[in-house]
C-alpha cells in the first residue's frame, strides 16, 4: 500500500506571498492531520480534517487554513507569509480520528 | 495542559552499546504513547506504540513499557547500529484528539 504523499517537497516563497501545500492519504484512511516543525518550536498540530470537516485545531493564526476533498486528499494554505513559517510541514493520515497517524515526508518550505 | 519530555540529546553512543532515551508525560486519563523516528530529511515513521497499561510496544529490537504509576514510555535498545543514528521522539494522543510530541532526542551512533 502507498504510503502518504505529500507536494511540493520543497519550496522557495517571499513575504507577503501564499502556498498551497498537498497531501494524499493512505488509501483508505479518512483522517488528515498536519503539524508544522521548526528547530525552535518543535512539532505543532496545525489542525486535523475528517470527513471534510475541521475537527481539531491548533494554536495558529487565521493565516493557515485547510480542508479536505471528499476523497480524503487535504490541502493546506498560508496565506501573508512570514519569515517565521519557514518550517517543514507533515501530514499524517489515520482510518480515523483517534488512530495511530502514519506521516509523510513532509514540505520544507521557505520564506525569504 | 497535556505534555511530553524527553530527555535532552544529543545522545552519542557506540555501536552495540545499550540505548535509553527517557520520555515523561503529563496528561488526563489514558491516552495512547507512541514513538516516532525522524532521519535525516525525511519525515516521522512509527516505530512502535502502546495504548494500555502495561502494555509493551516493539519494533526492530526497540521496546518501550507504558508504565501508568510513574507516567513514563521510555525507549530501550539493546544493542544499536550506525543506522540507528536518528531523531526520536516521544508522543501521546490525548482526550481532545490531539497527537502531543516531546522535543525530540537526537541519536548519534558511531562505529
Amino acid at each position: 500500500k502507498a504510503g502518504v504523499t505529500q507536494t511540493p517537497r520543497y519550496l522557495i516563497k517571499t513575504r507577503g506571498q501564499q502556498v498551497t501545500l498537498s497531501c494524499s492519504p493512505i488509501s483508505g484512511h479518512r483522517s488528515v492531520s498536519w503539524y508544522q516543525q521548526t528547530p525552535g518550536q518543535g512539532l505543532q498540530f496545525l489542525f486535523e480534517y475528517f470527513s471534510e470537516t475541521q475537527r481539531n485545531k491548533g494554536n495558529f493564526p487565521g493565516r493557515f487554513s485547510g480542508r479536505q476533498f471528499s476523497n480524503s486528499r487535504s490541502e493546506m494554505n498560508v496565506s501573508t507569509l512570514e519569515l517565521g513559517d519557514s518550517a517543514l510541514y507533515l501530514c499524517a493520515s489515520s482510518l480515523s480520528q483517534g488512530k495511530t497517524q502514519y506521516f509523510g515526508p513532509g514540505t520544507r518550505l521557505l520564506v525569504l | 495542559g497535556d505534555s511530553v519530555t524527553q530527555m535532552e540529546g544529543p545522545v552519542t553512543l557506540s555501536e552495540e552499546a545499550f540505548l535509553t532515551i527517557n520520555c515523561t508525560y503529563t496528561a488526563t486519563g489514558y491516552p495512547s504513547l507512541f514513538w516516532y523516528v525522524q532521519y535525516p530529511g525525511e519525515g516521522l515513521q512509527l516505530l512502535l506504540k502502546a495504548t494500555k497499561a502495561d502494555d509493551k510496544g516493539s519494533n526492530k529490537g526497540f521496546e518501550a513499557t507504558y508504565r501508568k504509576e510513574t507516567t513514563s514510555f521510555h525507549l530501550e535498545k539493546g544493542s544499536v547500529q550506525v543506522s540507528d543514528s536518528a531523531v526520536y521522539f516521544c508522543a501521546l494522543y490525548n482526550q481532545g484528539g490531539k497527537l502531543i510530541f516531546g522535543q525530540g532526542t537526537e541519536l548519534s551512533v558511531k562505529p
